[in-house]
């Protein structure tokens, strides 16, 4: 197993522009994280998928923005009409879903896409 | 609300030297667990250390140690012996294990670690 990976790994778009990021989860992971991180600050949580499920969409994550991920593998998230406040790291994590309370759930991330809008 | 506090934006260490990072929690859940990473400059997050809120012995991996002091709901970072590599920007956080939580991590803002020669 190689671990979460992302593609791009960077990105440079115009404003307008819509975009696609790729993650390949851990394969037997069946929880899938996106995150996005802007210059100098923390990872903020936008969106959670159990399986092929979207469970969670945090409002960071506005209808601009699309996340899916059919048959519970591989997701993509797609930026539609980007802006420049676009601009940042999104990092996408998986992990399992255990019932365990003290397990770190063998979150793992993918070295992120930074996305820069012009 | 559940949030993640790190004090410190940046610090500076000699090598060989011990240093620790800063971070207090907050959350009323008694479920929960507390990561380390790591982040250097090309971006990868880099797992370093976790602490459930259950177990009884402080967490430690390698050169990294945990210090969790539940009752002022801290989880402080402790690197021995620092070495170079070790310059980098280090996150705390949290993750709730109570029955309808999603897994997702709260982050704190980071703290900038730069060891001097």
């Amino acid at each position: 197993d190689t671990g979460v990976s992302q593609d791009p790994r960077h990105k440079i778009t115009k404003r307008g522009q819509n975009v696609t990021f790729r993650c390949d989860p851990i394969s037997e992971h069946n929880r899938l994280y996106w995150y996005r991180q802007t210059l100098g600050q923390g990872p903020e949580f936008l969106t959670y998928f159990q399986n092929e499920a979207q469970l969670e969409k945090s409002r960071l994550l506005s209808n601009r923005f699309s996340a899916e991920r059919p048959k519970g593998s591989f997701s993509t998230l797609e930026i539609q009409r980007t802006e420049q406040g676009d601009s940042a790291m999104y990092l996408c994590a998986s992990s399992l879903a255990y019932k365990v309370s003290s397990a770190n759930y063998g979150y793992t991330f993918g070295s992120g896409t930074r996305l820069t809008v012009v | 609300a559940q949030k993640i506090t790190q004090t410190q934006p940046g610090m500076f260490v000699q090598e060989k030297e011990a240093v620790t990072l800063d971070c207090t929690y907050d959350t009323s859940d008694p479920s929960y667990g507390l990561f380390w990473y790591k982040q250097p400059s090309s971006g990868e997050m880099i797992f370093l250390i976790y602490q459930g809120s259950y177990d009884q012995q402080n967490a430690t991996e390698g050169r990294y140690s945990l210090n969790f002091q539940k009752a002022r709901k801290s989880a402080n970072l402790v690197i021995s012996a620092s070495q170079l590599g070790d310059s980098a920007m280090y996150f705390c956080a949290m993750i709730l294990h109570g029955s309808g939580n999603t897994g997702k991590l709260i982050f704190g803002q980071g703290t900038t670690l730069q060891v001097k020669p």
